[in-house]
């Protein structure tokens, strides 16, 4: 069975500064999906940024860019220029194929400080 | 496009009652999933509907089930409560077309409270 870690419960950066969030997955699959998921206080779950397997070239969404090393089976979020409203809880997400169901790594709650 | 909606939003039940929750995806699209949130065990995948069939299915017991109407409109029902029970329920719909990279956008969830 697929899994994801995410061995950072919780992380505080500076208003303005970058950051990095840490994830790794286990899947003998050779295609699949990576995404990350931001929850805020509301609890409404939103899309940061996704990225397919077979693509080489890391995913970029304005601030938000990810570091995917396929062999390590790592993908780690890069936050750029912190803002306040990128306080939340992230969430590392795998993905087989479409169609197939989202597997959650346990997140990392990230705190900015003014 | 409006986005998915749940509703209720919140919701009190004691043990032993039944609940039905409801998810309405974006315009269009044709796959609905459900996932429960707690903080012991995280966020768990329940079931995803495709044109009205159940495609896949979590490790839940049979008191959880769900539906899908014609219009993609999702329906989730727990029978017989139970304490364990209580969560944030979240739905998420996306195309549902096998092939090609296929978003999941999640709704606001239902927060349900068993007492």
């Amino acid at each position: 069975a697929q899994t994801v870690t995410q061995s950072q419960p919780e992380m505080s950066v500076q208003e303005a500064e970058t950051v990095t969030l840490s994830c790794t997955y286990d899947t003998s699959e050779s295609d699949y999906y990576l995404f990350w998921y931001k929850q805020p206080p509301s609890r409404q779950m939103i899309l940061v940024i996704r990225q397919e397997a077979y693509k080489q070239q890391n995913a970029t969404e304005n601030r938000f860019s990810v570091n995917f090393q396929k062999a390590a089976k790592s993908f780690s979020l890069k936050i750029s220029d912190s803002q306040l409203g990128d306080a939340a809880m992230y969430f590392c997400a795998y993905r087989k194929s479409s169609g197939d169901k989202l597997t959650f790594g346990t997140g990392t709650r990230l705190a900015v400080r003014p | 496009k409006a986005g998915v909606t749940q509703t209720p939003r919140y919701l009190i039940k004691t043990r032993g009652q039944q609940v039905t929750l409801s998810c309405s995806p974006i315009s269009g699209h044709r796959s609905v999933s459900w996932y429960q949130q707690t903080p012991g065990q995280g966020l768990q995948f329940l079931f995803e509907y495709f044109s009205e069939t159940q495609r896949n299915k979590g490790n839940f017991p049979g008191r959880f089930s769900g539906r899908q109407f014609s219009n993609s409109r999702s329906e989730m029902n727990v029978s017989t409560l139970e304490l364990g029970d209580s969560a944030l329920y979240l739905c998420a719909s996306s195309s549902g077309t096998v092939g090609l990279t296929d978003t999941q956008y999640f709704g606001p969830g239902t927060r349900l409270t068993v007492l």
